[in-house]
Parts: C-alpha cells; sequence; structure tokens
C-alpha cells in the first residue's frame, strides 16, 4: 500500500520552531516530488511548500523564509523545518506526494498522509 | 496569484439528485490544470479530477469534470451517501499551487 505518516506536530509558542516529518512507503520516495499543504481549523486547503526529485524547493510568499523543505531519500522522509512561528500556523499539515503525471513540482497531489496537527500558542 | 473562487459556499441535495460545484479562476489557469478534490470531516483530501476532466485512479464515472481558460465545474450524478463531503478546487499551471474555499454539499 501507498501511504504517507505524518509525524512531529505539538504546541509551539509564538517566534518558536518545529519540525515535522514525513514517512513514506509503497512507493519509489527518490523518484517523486512532495509537498506540505495545511489547513486551518474549519477552513481551506493552503499550499506551504514542495521539493523536487533534484532538491529543488518551492514555498509560497507567506512561508518564505520561515519555512524548508527537505528530503531524506535513503530514510524515504520528507520534512518541514518551521521557524518563527505565528499564530496563523495553527492548523493540520499534510504530507501530499506531487503526482508523476506532471512534469515539475508544481502539480497536483494524488497521495496524502492523515495529517499531523501543530498549534502555535503562548 | 492565481484566486479560485468556489461556488456555491454550500449546497444541498438529495441522494439521486445531480450536484454542479463551480470553480472560477482569477486569471487563466495554464494547460487546464485544474484538480479536484473530496474531503470528508475528520480525514485528508481525496483526489477525484486532475487536468480539468481526468479522473483520478478509481474514481466512478459518476465524478465529472468540465472546463478550461478560467471557468471550471465538478459534476456529480446520481449522488450517494458518501458523496456529502466538502469539494476543493486547485489550480497547478502557475506557482503559487492555490486552492479554492470550497464548496460544502450537504444533505437536504
Amino acid at each position: 500500500d501507498v501511504q504517507l505518516e505524518e509525524s512531529g506536530g505539538g504546541l509551539a509558542q509564538p517566534g518558536g520552531s518545529l519540525r515535522l516529518s514525513c514517512a513514506a512507503s509503497g512507493f519509489s520516495f527518490s523518484t517523486n516530488d512532495m509537498h506540505w499543504v495545511r489547513q486551518v481549523a474549519g477552513k481551506g486547503l493552503e499550499w506551504v511548500s514542495g521539493i523536487g526529485t533534484a532538491y529543488d524547493t518551492y514555498y509560497p510568499a507567506s512561508v518564505e523564509g520561515r519555512f524548508t523543505i527537505s528530503r531524506d531519500n535513503a530514510k524515504s522522509s520528507l520534512y518541514l523545518q518551521m521557524n518563527n512561528l505565528r499564530a496563523g500556523d495553527t492548523g493540520v499539515y499534510y504530507c501530499a506526494r506531487g503526482s508523476p503525471l506532471v512534469r515539475g513540482v508544481i502539480s497536483h497531489m494524488d497521495v496524502w498522509g492523515q495529517g499531523t496537527t501543530v498549534t502555535v500558542s503562548s | 496569484e492565481i484566486v479560485l473562487t468556489q461556488s456555491p459556499g454550500t449546497l444541498s441535495l438529495s441522494p439521486g439528485e445531480r450536484a454542479t460545484l463551480s470553480c472560477r479562476a482569477s486569471q487563466s489557469v495554464n494547460r487546464n490544470y485544474l484538480a479536484w478534490y473530496q474531503q470528508k470531516p475528520g480525514q485528508a483530501p481525496r483526489l477525484l479530477i486532475h487536468g480539468a476532466s481526468s479522473r483520478a485512479t478509481g474514481i466512478p464515472d459518476r465524478f465529472s469534470g468540465s472546463g478550461s481558460g478560467t471557468d471550471f465545474t465538478l459534476a456529480i450524478s446520481r449522488l450517494e451517501p458518501g458523496d456529502f463531503a466538502m469539494y476543493y478546487c486547485q489550480q497547478y499551471g502557475t506557482s503559487p499551487i492555490t486552492f479554492g474555499q470550497g464548496t460544502r454539499l450537504d444533505i437536504k
């Protein structure tokens, strides 16, 4: 089975840091682009970052300079380092696979994890 | 960035009826790179449609996508109880990837 499992969520103070992890299984992790997508409680989805097979990275303006996406192909794992956290970063963070049907990292997502919850509060 | 506006915000229908959901983009979506996702409470989103009209693996043909440029539609025929959920559109033709705010499909 193709699976993604996130971990590392929790409570952080404003200005603090957290590192999320995503363990992939059931597919060739190294040959797939990967993404993080978040969802604020009761609201919609927001793309947070993407990383290609060549380790090229992409971010929206809302997190650029604060968040860093990375991958370890030997461990089939994806990471999201989140620094200088704000209350608006609170939400459920999903790890997702970029579709191999699209050339390039900017793609739709065909496999999603169940998410890990991040709460930023003092 | 491309802003996606979904309508209606909430759609109340009965099982067996047909649902039509709209997604309008603030500018043309390159290559019609428009996807639709279904999300149920407490679950992750599930890919339904990509490339505006291609069904994802395992998605029944009751779900169909259409449209091009700035106007896209998701149609669900013969609604079943499991279809009542949130639906989001997403464009991936231009960075940053953006999502619509969602349409809630409720049982009438």
